[in-house]
């Protein structure tokens, strides 16, 4: 069965370094998600992009935040200068289309560590 | 401001009962609701989707409530087994006609002892 990947399953970073988690969603998949999870909490919405741009952001995804699909196989979640209250797991998502019946494919997660 | 509340105390129940867990929603008039299982450390894993216009859902040993006038929805789990120890995620649905995203509750952890 087609799954959504992520690599990689953990970062470990220095507070103020850049990091880029990477995602392959499933092929056939048209809508791209990022959510993150601090330990001990709710999964949070941070990003949907479609058609190559942003759909929705939420207040987490600030102007330090970005995502990109540079190949047709590749979506990534770029953090530019990583704080303390970064770390968390860090899922991403995929969607076949707006359907109310279609649901969301989650990846593994990458676990992110800002020291 | 919208609120989706799940109970937060862990549910421990005895093989072979069934588990009932709630999802209430406030300032919300959600098109449907969907029902997530997540294992420690894991992205959530889609079980179950209901309509507004859907009182009932089943699949397998699952059953999903949707009340839109209590805005409630109840999960339940007959003849549980260990291995359905995990935690459950309800995410009500708005139609926006932007991204679909999911809004989560917070979950609550089941654990289903021998």
């Amino acid at each position: 069965e087609p799954e959504v990947t992520q690599t990689p399953s953990h970062q470990v970073t220095q507070m103020g370094q850049e990091v880029i988690l990477r995602c392959v969603p499933i092929s056939n998949h048209l809508y791209f998600y990022w959510y993150r999870q601090i330990l001990g909490q709710k999964v949070e919405f941070l990003v949907s992009f479609y058609n190559n741009e942003i759909s929705e952001k939420s207040e987490i995804f600030d102007d330090q935040f970005s995502v990109e699909r540079p190949d047709g196989s590749n979506f990534t979640l770029k953090i530019r200068s990583t704080k303390l209250e970064d770390s968390a797991m860090y899922f991403c998502a995929s969607l076949p289309s707006a359907g109310v019946q279609e649901t969301q494919y989650f990846g593994p997660g990458t676990r992110l560590l800002v020291l | 401001s919208q609120k989706i509340e799940q109970n937060s105390e862990a549910l421990n129940i005895q093989e072979g009962k069934t588990a009932t867990l709630t999802c209430n929603y406030t300032n919300y008039s959600p098109a449907y609701l969907q029902w997530y299982r997540q294992d420690p450390g894991r992205g959530p894993v889609f079980l179950l989707l209901i309509r507004e216009n859907e009182k009932e859902k089943r699949k397998e040993r699952l059953k999903v409530t949707f009340d839109t006038t209590l805005k409630q929805s109840l999960f339940h789990i007959t003849a549980s087994q260990p291995a359905d120890s995990a935690t459950y995620l309800c995410a009500p649905y708005i139609l926006t006609g932007g991204g679909n995203k999911l809004t989560f509750g917070t979950g609550t952890q089941l654990k289903v002892e021998l």
